[in-house]
C-alpha cells in the first residue's frame, strides 16, 4: 500500500503569510497528488488535484505542485476564511489513501 | 446541483451489521465512480471503499476487507456500504463520495462529498 506522509501536522501563521505544506509519498505516484481542505464539522472540499490543477471556483492563492514522490501545496496571501485543516490524498492507485492532516491556525 | 446524502448510520453492537445507503442527484449518476470515506472523531480521514462505474470493479481498505462490501443501484442513483463484523473502531462519520473520474485503476479526485453519517459501535 502506498503511504503518503504529510508535514508539517499544524502549523500558526499570519492573515497575509505564504503557507507551504508537503506530502511525500511511499512510492512513485506521478502526479496522482491531490489536495483538500476540510473545516471543523464540515465535510472536505477538492482543492488541487493531478498535482497542480485547481478545482474550479478556488482562489488562485491555492496552489500545487510536484510529481513522483514529492508534493506541495502552496497558500499565499492566507486569508482568515483558510484556517482549517489540509489533506493530501494519492489517487494512483487502490488502497487510496489520505495523509495526516495538516492543521493551519492563527497566530 | 450534485447532491449526496447518506442515512443509515447509528450505534451498534460490536459483531454486528449496518448497511449505509447514500442517495444521489444532479448527476448523471451511471457514470461516476463512487467512494466511502471515513474520519473518527477528531482524527484524519480514512479512505474506506470505491467502487467503478459500472459496479463491477471495488476497491477496499486493507482495515474493512472482507467485512464491508461497496455495491450501487444505477436505477436508483443509490450507494450502499454493508458493514459486517463490526467493531469498536469502526466508529466513525461515514462520507459517501463522488470521483471526478476513474480509469486504468487511478482516479482523478474526489470532487463532491455528502454530510457524512455517523456510525458508533458499542456494547
Amino acid at each position: 500500500d502506498i503511504q503518503m506522509t504529510q508535514s508539517p501536522s499544524s502549523l500558526s501563521a499570519s492573515v497575509g503569510d505564504r503557507v507551504t505544506i508537503t506530502c511525500r509519498a511511499s512510492q512513485n505516484i506521478r502526479t496522482y497528488c491531490n489536495w483538500y481542505y476540510q473545516k471543523p464539522g464540515k465535510a472536505p472540499k477538492l482543492l488541487i488535484y493531478a498535482a497542480s490543477t485547481s478545482q474550479s471556483g478556488d482562489p488562485s492563492r491555492f496552489s500545487g505542485s510536484g510529481s513522483g514522490t514529492d508534493f506541495t501545496l502552496t497558500i499565499s496571501n492566507l486569508q482568515p476564511e483558510d484556517f482549517a485543516t489540509y489533506y493530501c490524498q494519492q489517487s494512483y492507485s487502490a488502497p487510496l489513501t489520505f495523509g495526516g492532516g495538516t492543521k493551519v491556525e492563527i497566530k | 446541483q450534485v447532491d449526496l446524502v447518506e442515512s443509515g448510520g447509528g450505534v451498534v453492537q460490536p459483531g454486528r451489521s449496518l448497511r449505509l445507503s447514500c442517495a444521489t442527484s444532479g448527476f448523471t449518476f451511471r457514470s461516476y465512480s463512487l467512494h466511502w470515506v471515513r474520519q473518527a472523531p477528531g482524527k484524519g480521514l480514512e479512505w474506506v471503499a470505491l467502487i467503478l462505474s459500472d459496479g463491477n470493479s471495488k476497491y477496499y481498505a486493507d482495515s474493512v476487507k472482507g467485512r464491508f462490501t461497496i455495491s450501487r443501484d444505477n436505477s436508483k442513483n443509490t450507494l450502499y456500504l454493508e458493514m459486517n463484523s463490526l467493531r469498536s473502531d469502526d466508529t466513525a462519520l461515514y462520507y459517501c463520495a463522488r470521483d471526478l473520474f476513474c480509469g486504468g485503476g487511478s482516479c482523478a479526485g474526489i470532487d463532491n462529498w455528502g454530510q457524512g453519517t455517523p456510525v458508533t459501535v458499542s456494547s
